[in-house]
């Protein structure tokens, strides 16, 4: 499977202002997804990013509040803009397989908003 | 688009018996159905998948079954140890271009020495 590492892995920001997570691969991927976790909670797909087009968003989730870059293949970031307190979660990447359609995931960034 | 339902949400076992984790799914065009398992603190690990041309699999203690007329499918996890405790999600896939994957809730199982 992929070896996936995400920066940072954790982060504590003042409400107004934005962070960005990086997700690299250690291999070329075509899919990459941003999912978010919230406390005791299941995970919810952001968006999906692919490599040379721009990322597709899931309903309510939107572009302005989670910028997404996918500039090659190994990598991509994802921001969270003008955080509040309900922003504070996990975010995590994930790439799927090519060989076998699985989706791996990245360690996650912990966000908390004060 | 895909809803996933999981059941318990949460399941305490002595160790050493089995445990049974149920999920449903509503998109019959979904052929993909990975489960995970989540320790405290770290990032979900695909523990088992299946797909819609297969029945049941299993490997070693932990099996999956899938009734794609019922539009359910379980996890079944014998001879239970006290490392088998964490949160598990069971997730389909919808039947787009791309494998996106909707996930249930969570089961936090706990097995008891």
């Amino acid at each position: 499977s992929a070896v996936i590492s995400q920066k940072p892995s954790r982060d504590i920001c003042q409400r107004g202002t934005s962070l960005t997570i990086q997700c690299q691969v250690d291999s070329q991927v075509t899919m990459m997804f941003w999912y978010r976790q919230q406390p005791g909670q299941s995970l919810t797909l952001i968006a999906t990013a692919n490599q040379g087009s721009e990322a597709t968003y899931e309903s309510g989730f939107v572009i302005d509040k989670f910028p997404i870059s996918r500039p090659n293949l190994t990598f991509s970031t994802l921001t969270v803009s003008n955080m509040s307190p309900e922003d504070s979660s996990i975010y995590l990447c994930s790439v799927e397989s090519s060989s076998t359609d699985t989706q791996y995931f990245g360690p996650g960034t912990r966000l908390t908003v004060l | 688009g895909e809803n996933v339902e999981q059941h318990p949400s949460t399941l305490s076992v002595q160790e050493g018996d089995s445990a049974v984790i149920k999920c449903t799914y509503s998109d019959s065009a979904s052929n993909y159905f990975p489960w995970y398992k989540q320790e405290l603190g770290k990032r979900p690990q695909l523990i088992i998948d299946i797909r819609s041309n297969v029945g049941e699999k299993k490997d070693q203690r932990i099996a999956v079954t899938l009734n794609k007329t019922a539009k359910h499918f379980s996890l079944h996890i014998t001879e239970t140890q006290p490392e088998d405790s964490a949160v598990y999600f069971c997730a389909a896939s919808d039947s787009g271009g791309y494998q996106k994957v909707t996930f249930g809730t969570g089961t936090k199982l706990q097995v008891i020495p």
